[in-house]
């Protein structure tokens, strides 16, 4: 299985309401990661966790709370967002770069519209 | 190019020819490269990667050439097909453990009948 999975497809939610995006692989990956991306612009990384800690997170605003409850599995919880925080959000895993092969494989992304 | 505003690089390609995308890299530093395919309303698929000890390699139809001293990296594809049709992004990777990328602004390809 080489199957990155996202959940929803897509996601309209107001501006007061809390919700979550859903990530899972069985590559046995050991790293997972959040991208947002808008319309015709490149994926930018929120966040990265390796071995299910969160090791990076690129100034990402508070309303985006991600959680890791085991290696295969990655959520982003949303609270408060913004019409602005509409996007395209990818999640992607890999294995450690010491493995000699890091590519990220991506799931298909959530489409995220907030009202 | 770079992109503005809204505006990706277009390269139209007729069916049959060869196409050729580049990418300006950032980072000198940067030593494991990656060139992602997107369609619409789809994640980024991998294509082709290299390292930085390596200036050329060669998939299924696709080529990746690596010029670290100008710091440009190329894919070419060959015989483009009207599948080939999406948004090519290169992504460079640092000397990190996890594989922290950073995508470069994207090419959109339009192949041409």
């Amino acid at each position: 299985d080489t199957e990155v999975t996202q959940t929803p497809k897509h996601l309209v939610m107001g501006m007061t309401n809390k919700k979550s995006l859903k990530c899972e692989q069985h590559m046995g990956h050991r790293a997972m990661y959040w991208y947002k991306q808008k319309a015709k612009k490149p994926p930018e990384l929120m966040f990265v966790y390796s071995y299910e800690k969160l090791s990076i997170n690129e100034s990402v605003p508070s309303r985006f709370s991600p959680e890791c409850p085991n290696s295969s599995l990655l959520n982003l919880h949303l609270h408060a967002l913004q019409p602005e925080d509409s996007a395209l959000y990818l999640c992607a895993s890999s294995q450690q770069r010491t493995s000699g092969r890091n590519e990220q494989f991506f799931g298909p992304g959530t489409r995220l519209t907030v009202l | 190019g770079e992109s503005v505003g809204l505006h990706l690089p277009t390269l139209s390609v007729q069916e049959g020819d060869n196409s050729i995308i580049n990418c300006a890299y950032s980072n000198s530093a940067s030593d494991y490269f990656i060139w992602y395919k997107q369609e619409s309303g789809k994640g980024p698929q991998f294509i082709i990667d290299i390292r930085s000890n390596m200036d050329k390699r060669q998939g299924q139809r696709v080529t990746v050439l690596l010029n670290k001293t100008v710091k440009h990296l190329s894919l070419q594809i060959a015989a483009t097909q009207p599948g080939d049709s999406a948004v090519y992004f290169c992504a460079e990777s640092f000397d990190d453990s996890w594989g922290k990328f950073q995508f470069g602004a994207g090419t959109q390809v339009v192949v041409t009948p």
